[in-house]
């Protein structure tokens, strides 16, 4: 069974870091493309950043560009979100989520994992 | 960047048809992909490139996609379909998500 856990979210201060973790298991996870999703309360979904099976090619929003850094460790299966100079409006539901193929930019979610809360504010 | 349009809510009689529409500028030339998520869940897959359901999702669950308009079909609508529903595409190495449609049903 493919599982996802998300972990480190919680509460920090504007302009702050934090790194999120999503430990995978139950497929090859280098094969796969992996993604964070964001869900703001009570809003909608957002995409927020893609990383390839390799971890060769990254891909981001615009509202995060330059800010969040995803990356992957194959050997560990498990991938990072590493979220700098945060800002309220980053307040959400972070979610990881697995490709359909080792690209990553054209594939469905599936699964996601259930989500770790992230909380700036001061 | 590209957009995404659903509507805020659909409501269906129970038993009834329910479809919610994702509109985008040429959307029929994307592969859409539909969620269902529940309060308090993560979003799960209902249907993958505009028409392809997934193991374990009921065939009540239909898409299609066409011109600027895809459609996610419900059909014989059931208290539990009650809940949030999302379409997503890529574009230009970014993935789009509709802003979500409220489906209640009667």
């Amino acid at each position: 069974e493919v599982q996802l856990v998300e972990s480190g979210g919680g509460l920090v201060q504007p302009g702050g870091s934090l790194r999120l973790s999503c430990a995978a298991s139950g497929f090859t996870f280098s094969s796969y493309a992996m993604s964070w999703v964001r869900q703001a309360p009570g809003k909608g979904l957002e995409w927020v950043s893609a990383i390839s099976g390799s971890g060769g090619s990254t891909y981001y929003a615009d509202s995060v560009k330059g800010r969040f850094t995803i990356s992957r460790d194959n050997s560990k299966n498990t991938l990072y979100l590493q979220m700098n100079s945060l800002r309220a409006e980053d307040t959400a539901v972070y979610y990881c989520a697995k490709g359909e193929a080792a690209a990553g930019t054209s594939s469905w979610f599936d699964p996601w994992g259930q989500g770790t809360l992230v909380i700036v504010s001061s | 960047s590209y957009e995404l349009t659903q509507p805020l809510s659909v409501s269906v009689a129970l038993g009834q048809t329910a479809r919610i529409t994702c509109g985008g500028n040429n959307i029929g030339s994307k592969n859409v992909h539909w969620y269902q998520q529940k309060p308090g869940q993560a979003p799960v897959l209902v249907i993958s490139r505009d028409s392809n359901r997934p193991s374990g999702i009921p065939e009540r669950f239909s898409g299609s996609n066409s011109g600027n308009t895809a459609t996610l079909t419900i059909s014989r609508a059931q208290a539990g379909d009650e809940t949030d529903y999302y379409c997503q595409v890529w574009d230009s190495s970014a993935a789009v998500f509709g802003g979500g449609t409220k489906l209640t049903v009667l």
